[in-house]
C-alpha cells in the first residue's frame, strides 16, 4: 500500500526565516514519482515540483530546494528566506507507474509572519 | 490556454437532490479523476478514468458516481447527496494513465455544501 505522511500539521515562522516541510513516504514499488503542490488561500493546487523514484538529485529552483533521499524515505521542501506570499497549505503526493492515482498527504499548512 | 474546468465552483444543495459537477479539459488528456479534499485528511480519489468508457473506483467511491462518454469530459454524480459528502472537490487530468506522464492538472475546486 502506498502511504504519505507529513507529520508537520502547522509550521509559522517570521519572514525571511528558513523552513523545511518534511514528507515521508511508504511504497513497494521500484518506479513511482513524488510531487508538492502548494495550494494558496484561494484554494487552486499549484503544482511545483515532479521526482522519479531513480533521480535522487536534489534540485533547486530560486528560493525552493527539494531533498529527496530514498535511504529514508523522505522528500522535504525547504524554503529559503521565506515570504508572506508563500503562506499556504503545501501537500506532497506519491503516484505509481501505473494508474496514475496520486496519493497525497494531509499537508502542512505554513504561516509566514511578517 | 491549457485547463481543467470545474463547475460549479460553489453549490450548496440539500440531502437528497441529485446533483452534478461538470469536469472538462482542453489538453486531449486521457486520465481524468476526482478527488475529495478533508480538513486533516488530504485528498483522496474517489474515481478515475483511464480512457472513454474506462472508470475505476478510487479510495473512497461510495455514494458517487461518474461517467466518460467524450474524452475531455467527467462528471462527477451525487444521486442522493449526504451531509458527509460537504468538501471540497479537485478534478484533475493528465495525458495517459502511466507514470511518466503523470503531471497532473487540477481544476479550481468545487466547494459543495450539503445541508
Amino acid at each position: 500500500a502506498q502511504k504519505v505522511t507529513q507529520a508537520q500539521t502547522e509550521i509559522s515562522v517570521v519572514e525571511k526565516e528558513d523552513v523545511t516541510l518534511d514528507c515521508v513516504y511508504e511504497t513497494r514499488d521500484t518506479t513511482y514519482y513524488l510531487f508538492w503542490y502548494k495550494q494558496p488561500p484561494s484554494g487552486e493546487l499549484v503544482f511545483l515540483i515532479r521526482r522519479n523514484s531513480f533521480d535522487e538529485q536534489n534540485e533547486i529552483s530560486g528560493r525552493y530546494s527539494w531533498n529527496f533521499q530514498k535511504s529514508t524515505s523522505s522528500f522535504n521542501f525547504t524554503i529559503t528566506a521565506s515570504q508572506v506570499v508563500d503562506s499556504a497549505v503545501y501537500f506532497c503526493a506519491l503516484s505509481r507507474f501505473l494508474g496514475n492515482q496520486f496519493y497525497f498527504g494531509t499537508g502542512t499548512s505554513l504561516t509566514v509572519i511578517p | 490556454e491549457a485547463q481543467v474546468t470545474q463547475n460549479p465552483r460553489y453549490l450548496i444543495t440539500v440531502t437528497g437532490k441529485k446533483l452534478t459537477v461538470t469536469c472538462s479539459q482542453n489538453m486531449n488528456h486521457e486520465y481524468m479523476s476526482w478527488y475529495r479534499q478533508d480538513p486533516g485528511l488530504g485528498l483522496r480519489q474517489i474515481y478515475y478514468s483511464m480512457n472513454v468508457e474506462v472508470t475505476d473506483k478510487g479510495d473512497v467511491p461510495e455514494g458517487y458516481k461518474v461517467s466518460r462518454k467524450e474524452k475531455r469530459n467527467f462528471p462527477l454524480i451525487l444521486e442522493s447527496p449526504s451531509p458527509n459528502q460537504t468538501s471540497l472537490y479537485f478534478c484533475a487530468s493528465s495525458l495517459t494513465g502511466t507514470g511518466e506522464n503523470t503531471e497532473a492538472f487540477f481544476g479550481q475546486g468545487t466547494r459543495l455544501t450539503v445541508v
